[in-house]
Formats: structure tokens, C-alpha cells, sequence
């Protein structure tokens, strides 16, 4: 599975969107880029997940380049309770394939 | 929430000791996961299983044992505990019936080794 690059820490404002940057540049064709966070001491929660088109749902959007090497999360109006390490996966269809999560990036909403 | 609870949800046991954590879901996923987290590294994968009585081995799993007797369970077992051992420890299910399944995170435990 392709290694992720994420910026350790950002902040964003409250009512803000938050834009999560993630580096990919060594994925494959079938390798999807999936978002989880984590919220202190919880389970990693899935956000969204998606392989080329850029996809939406209730809590964000993903964006992917069209060469794919790269992508970034948006949380279109931050709030306190989006505090949290957002992990940026790349992972291949396997369905036994673990998600290997990196280090992430440590997003602080700011009131 | 997917329906996984892990118990206990904390432990202190103390060196050379076994130790069994579980494991158990309601939402009869066929694949299960045990990971690890510890400061700096992120999670890494113990084991994982893809049915019953069917497990394999993730890249931690050194001083694991794991079984799956029914759908429901999972449990991850240290036969003797030491202090690297120390960690969070997180159930992982998925349904395994598409190629982008994602997987979905129990609350963890928090497991202390003197």
C-alpha cells in the first residue's frame, strides 16, 4: 500500500472549513485514499473514502488530483467538536488489507 | 455506530501473566481486527480474521495469540504479559463483501503492564 504524507498539526476557526492535505505520490490504480479521525481516546471514526472522482458526504468532502497524488480533506464549517488526529490512507482492494495509519495530522478548532 | 463493544475496557495485570481481551460484534461482519496504538507509531495490526477459526498474522504479532470461535467473538490473548505490551488495544470489524470495505473501530482498550 502507497505511504501518506500529512502536514503533524494545523488549526482552523470555528464556523471555518477545515482543507487537510494529504501527499500520495506513489499510489497505484487501484489504491483508494481513505479518511478516518480520532477523537482522544476513541476508536478512529470513518469519514469518507474515495479512488478519483471527488466524493461528498454528511461530514466532508474529498478532493483528489486528477493525477492522483495528492488529496485533501474538507470539513466545510468546522466546529470545537472536530478537534482531532485525521488519518490520511491509501489502501489497495484486498479486503483483508490492513489500514496502515501513519501519524495523521492533529486538527485544533479554534472558537 | 457499528455495534462492537471490547472488555475490559481498562486492565493493570503485571508481568508474566496471561491476559485475554474480547471482542464482540452485532452486526455479523466477517472480518475482525486487533490493533495496537502506542505514542508515535500509530495503529499496527496484531492479527486479523476472515471467518471463523480463520486468522492471520498482521505486522505485530509477536506475543499474540488470537481465536475466533463464533462470528460474534474475537479474542486477543497475551499468553504472558510484558511492559512492551503496554498499549491501546482496538477491535476492528468489516463486512468483507466489497473490495472498499471500510472498517469500523470499537472504543478500545487500555491495557497497563507493571
Amino acid at each position: 500500500d502507497a505511504k501518506t504524507t500529512q502536514p503533524p498539526s494545523m488549526d482552523c476557526a470555528e464556523g471555518r472549513a477545515a482543507n487537510l492535505p494529504c501527499n500520495h505520490s506513489t499510489i497505484s490504480g487501484n489504491e483508494y485514499v481513505y479518511w478516518y479521525r480520532q477523537i482522544h481516546s476513541q476508536g478512529p471514526q470513518y469519514i469518507i473514502h474515495g479512488l478519483k472522482n471527488n466524493e461528498t458526504n454528511e461530514m466532508a468532502s474529498l478532493i483528489i488530483t486528477e493525477d492522483r497524488k495528492s488529496s485533501t480533506l474538507i470539513l466545510p464549517h468546522a466546529t470545537l467538536r472536530d478537534t482531532a488526529v485525521y488519518y490520511c490512507i491509501v489502501r489497495g482492494t484486498n479486503t483483508g488489507n490492513q489500514f496502515y495509519f501513519g501519524t495523521g495530522t492533529s486538527l485544533t478548532v479554534i472558537p | 455506530d457499528a455495534g462492537i463493544t471490547q472488555s475490559p475496557r481498562h486492565k493493570v495485570t503485571e508481568t508474566g501473566t496471561p491476559v485475554t481481551l474480547r471482542c464482540h460484534q452485532t452486526e455479523n461482519h466477517r472480518y475482525m481486527y486487533w490493533y495496537r496504538q502506542d505514542p508515535g507509531h500509530g495503529l499496527r495490526l496484531i492479527h486479523y480474521s476472515y471467518g471463523v477459526k480463520d486468522t492471520d498474522k498482521g505486522e505485530v504479532s509477536d506475543g499474540y495469540s488470537v481465536s475466533r470461535s463464533k462470528t460474534e467473538d474475537f479474542l486477543l490473548t497475551l499468553e504472558s504479559a510484558t511492559s512492551s505490551q503496554t498499549s491501546v488495544y482496538f477491535c476492528a470489524i468489516s463486512p468483507g463483501k466489497t473490495d472498499t470495505d471500510t472498517q469500523y473501530f470499537g472504543p478500545g482498550t487500555r491495557l497497563t503492564v507493571l
